[in-house]
Formats: structure tokens, sequence, C-alpha cells
């Protein structure tokens, strides 16, 4: 039973382009979590989703970024028009609904 | 709103050494608690969890007591290896919410030398 598989590992993109980070959750997993992880701070919960729905996107920026959790294949994390800031690890976590949940390995973005 | 805090790090042992690592917590309801690790290049890992009250999360020599009187749950490990190097991410989910998100502290970086 494969762990909660995220990729690429690395991206680099440069100002302005679009950055599409995916992440597949465990086997039976319906609930898909994103968190940010900015250097030398802890993780900040951007968006809940279930099949098909967002549940609580109070961690989102407004602008640039969307997430989506299709009936079918992973959950996608997408930033539009990238800019430094953005550089970070996102993190991708699925569970099942009880507490504590397990994470992928995340994907390291860079913007050049 | 909820939150978390973790004592200021980073934090650098002998091998065999006594760890303790602090940990506040604010939350409205009864929240669960967790303590993760991360080792280098690498996601979260659930290192144990407690649920309510005066329960004791236990894994890999680590433990953690739920202490609601004075909403901490502090990790506590006899002795240290080599091995333990990482950084710990103390977190709370809000059990009474409609999901469970977590909040982290910011995380304390721990090396251990031979």
């Amino acid at each position: 039973n494969a762990g909660v598989m995220q990729n690429p590992r690395h991206l680099v993109r440069r100002r302005g382009q679009e950055a599409r980070l995916r992440c597949s959750p465990m086997k039976g997993h319906s609930h898909v979590y994103w968190y940010r992880q900015l250097p030398e701070e802890g993780l900040k919960f951007m968006v809940y989703l279930q099949k098909e729905n967002i549940i609580d996107e109070s961690g989102m920026p407004k602008e640039r970024f969307s997430a989506e959790f299709p009936k079918e294949g992973p959950s996608i994390l997408r930033i539009q028009q990238v800019v430094r800031g953005d550089s970070a690890a996102y993190f991708c976590a699925s569970s099942q609904g009880a507490p504590g949940y397990t994470f992928g390995s995340g994907t390291r973005l860079t913007v050049v | 709103g909820n939150s978390v805090t973790q004592m200021e790090g980073p934090v650098t042992l002998s091998e065999e050494a006594f760890l303790t690592i602090n940990c506040t917590y604010t939350a409205t309801g009864y929240p669960s608690l967790f303590w993760y690790v991360q080792y280098p290049g690498e996601g979260l890992q659930l290192l144990l969890k407690a649920t309510k009250a005066d329960d004791k999360g236990s894994n890999k020599g680590f433990e953690a007591t739920y202490r609601k009187e004075t909403t901490s749950f502090h990790l506590e490990k006899g002795s240290v290896q080599v091995s333990d190097s990482a950084v710990y991410f103390c977190a709370l989910s809000d059990a009474t919410g409609a999901n469970s998100k977590l909040t982290f502290g910011k995380g304390i970086t721990l090396s251990v030398r031979p």
C-alpha cells in the first residue's frame, strides 16, 4: 500500500509561470489536505478537499492559488503567475477523517 | 484561534542524553495533540498522538502526555540516538471542527552528536 505520493519532488519555475503540484492520496483515503512550509517556519494549512469538493480553503491566498480533487485522478494544487514569495515546500496529506494523517514527501518549489 | 508554541531551538545533545522538547497550546474545545518528525529532505511522519486529557502517546522510545491543566504536550525520550536528529513539530487538531486540519508549531531542530 503506497503512501501519499507527490510529484514532482522539485519544481523550478520562472516568475510569471504556472506551477502544478500533484498529490495522490493513500489508497482508500478520501480526504486531502495541502500545507505550505516556508523556510524556518512550521507548516501552514492551505486547503482541505474531499472528492470533487472543497471543504475548507481558509488558508489559501485569495488570488493565483487554486486546488481541486477530481473524481478520478490526483489532487492538484495550481499556482498561477508565480512570484518569488511562492518558493516553499508544499506538502499534501491524506486521511480517512480520523485525527492524524499521512503526509507525502512534498514538492519543493523554487521560483527564479 | 488555535495556536501551538514550541520552545526555541536548535537543540544539540550527546548520544544517550535525556530529551525534553516543550510544547504548549491554545485551543477551544478538546483538541487532539500530535508530534510529527521530519527527517532531512522528507515529509512529516506522525511520531505519536493523544486524543484526550491524560492520554500518553508513545512510539520509538518517545513519549508525550496530554496535560489539559497546563495545556502542554511535552515530548520526552530517555536516551537519544544519532538517528533521532531531525526537526520535531508539535501540532493540534480541533476535534470539534468539521474537519481535522492541523495547527503546527514552528518546529525545533534536534541534532544528536556521537
